[in-house]
């Protein structure tokens, strides 16, 4: 079955950095887009950025842009958020998700990891 | 950026009511609108997409409805376990944006 396994979460201080990974399992990895949606305390959620299935493009959130990078190793099965400059308001857990993309166009995150939790905090 | 709008932010109901959730987007999405459920503590989990498309899986009591700017995810007989945060999602344009959430609570 389809899992989702993020990992690398933890509390930094501001303007440091931190990497994220997700490990996939249960599909062809190489097949699927990949997203990064995060959810601040009692918040809701809010998408940060996509990965297309070759990783030749890349799409961010105005609030993470220039600071935020996504990657993929297909030869892992892992996908990766590269955070830099972190601010206090990146404080969130962070969630990878699956895509799943119909013919028609239209797609939505079939699957969601469990999340891991990123405190930003002197 | 497309705004989407939640109605309403809460609401309390009993185990057997119906219930409509209302989303409405800033502009024309024509269905790319889907729906998720999120219980406390857990990732959000796929019920509608494409507007009115029933996710594998999930029960037949939701269903989805709307097209252009105004959708609706309806409940036809609550559950205990349907009590959660409900989003809704559109994939038209980038970014991607979510509502703000509906939270369900138990009267």
């Amino acid at each position: 079955q389809v899992q989702l396994v993020e990992s690398g979460g933890g509390v930094v201080q501001p303007g440091r950095s931190l990497r994220l990974s997700c490990a996939a399992s249960g599909f062809t990895f190489s097949s699927y887009g990949m997203h990064w949606v995060r959810q601040a305390p009692g918040k809701g959620l809010e998408w940060v950025a996509v990965i297309s299935r070759d990783g030749s493009n890349e799409h961010y959130a105005d609030s993470v842009n220039g600071r935020f990078t996504i990657s993929r190793d297909t030869s892992k099965n892992t996908l990766y958020l590269q955070m830099t400059s972190l601010r206090a308001e990146d404080t969130a857990v962070y969630y990878c998700a699956k895509d799943d993309l119909l013919r028609s166009g239209f797609y939505f995150f079939d699957y969601w990891g469990q999340g891991t939790l990123v405190t930003v905090s002197s | 950026d497309i705004q989407m709008t939640q109605s309403p932010s809460s609401l309390s109901a009993s185990v057997g009511d119906r219930l409509t959730i209302t989303c409405r987007a800033s502009q024309s999405i024509t269905t790319y609108l889907n729906w998720y459920q999120q219980i406390p503590g857990k990732a959000p989990k796929l019920l509608i997409y494409a507007a009115s498309s029933l996710q594998s899986g999930v029960p037949s009591r939701f269903s989805g409805g709307g097209s252009g700017t105004d959708f609706t995810l309806t409940i036809s007989s609550l559950q205990p376990e349907d009590f959660a945060t409900y989003y809704c999602q559109q994939t038209y344009s980038d970014p991607i944006t979510f509502g703000q959430g509906t939270k369900l609570e138990i009267k």
